[in-house]
């Protein structure tokens, strides 16, 4: 069965510090692996990865996957309160493109 | 690019009405919609994956009668849940994709808050 790991699942720092998200996953049919922020509504999408040792970087944030070990990261330097969130992380496999979610990282940023 | 809306945002019904959720993306056709449910303080499940002109696929365990889904058009799908009971009460969110973009990449909707009294 395809599963998404997220760890950890929550996660309290102050404003400035440096966080790293983790997201582990066993899949049959790998094509991306997408994360996302999600604050009260829906997800907002941050990165698509599908290859190796690429990092891909939005401003504070980046992520990178390793499709040997099976996970990928998701760093936010100089956190700020705005940073605040739930961190989702899903793969796409199969024909039919649909995600598999992780159960989410809950990030805290303290002033 | 790739805004997709939603409608009603939040909805209160009383138990064994229908209600209807629309989704519609604003700026690109998008031949497949997603319907997921989140519960407070978890995940988004998957229901189904609503492919314009054609039936749903619905994801085991969720009732095909219960959550009907139909996408006329390549903008918009909607949602009915059916006979509703307080146990359906839930947060809605749909997903669109943008073949254009990256077809892999999913964007939603702000979501619809469902309760049934």
């Amino acid at each position: 069965e395809d599963k998404v790991v997220q760890s950890p699942l929550s996660l309290v720092v102050h404003e400035g510090d440096t966080v790293t998200l983790n997201c582990s996953y066993e899949v049959t049919n790998f094509r991306s692996l997408l994360w996302y922020k999600q604050e009260k509504k829906a997800p907002t999408f941050l990165f698509m990865l599908t290859s190796s040792g690429i990092e891909k970087k939005s401003g504070r944030l980046s992520s990178i996957l390793d499709k040997k070990e099976l996970f990928s990261i998701l760093n936010i330097t100089a956190t700020q309160t705005g940073d605040s969130a739930i961190y989702l992380c899903a793969f796409c496999g199969g024909s039919n493109y649909k995600l598999t979610f992780g159960k989410g990282t809950l990030l805290t940023v303290n002033p | 690019g790739a805004v997709v809306s939603q409608h009603p945002s939040r909805v209160i019904c009383k138990s064994g009405t229908s209600v209807k959720i629309e989704c519609r993306s604003l700026d690109f056709q998008a031949t497949t919609m997603f319907w997921y449910r989140q519960f407070p303080k978890k995940s988004l499940m998957l229901m189904a994956t609503s492919n314009e002109g054609s039936k749903a696929t619905y994801e085991q365990g969720v009732e095909k009668d219960k959550f009907l889904i139909n996408h006329a058009s390549l903008t918009l799908s909607t949602l009915t849940v059916t006979s509703a009971h307080p146990e359906d009460s839930s947060f809605y969110i749909c997903s669109a994709s943008d073949p254009g973009l990256a077809t892999d990449t999913q964007y939603f909707g702000p979501g619809t808050r469902l309760t049934v009294l």
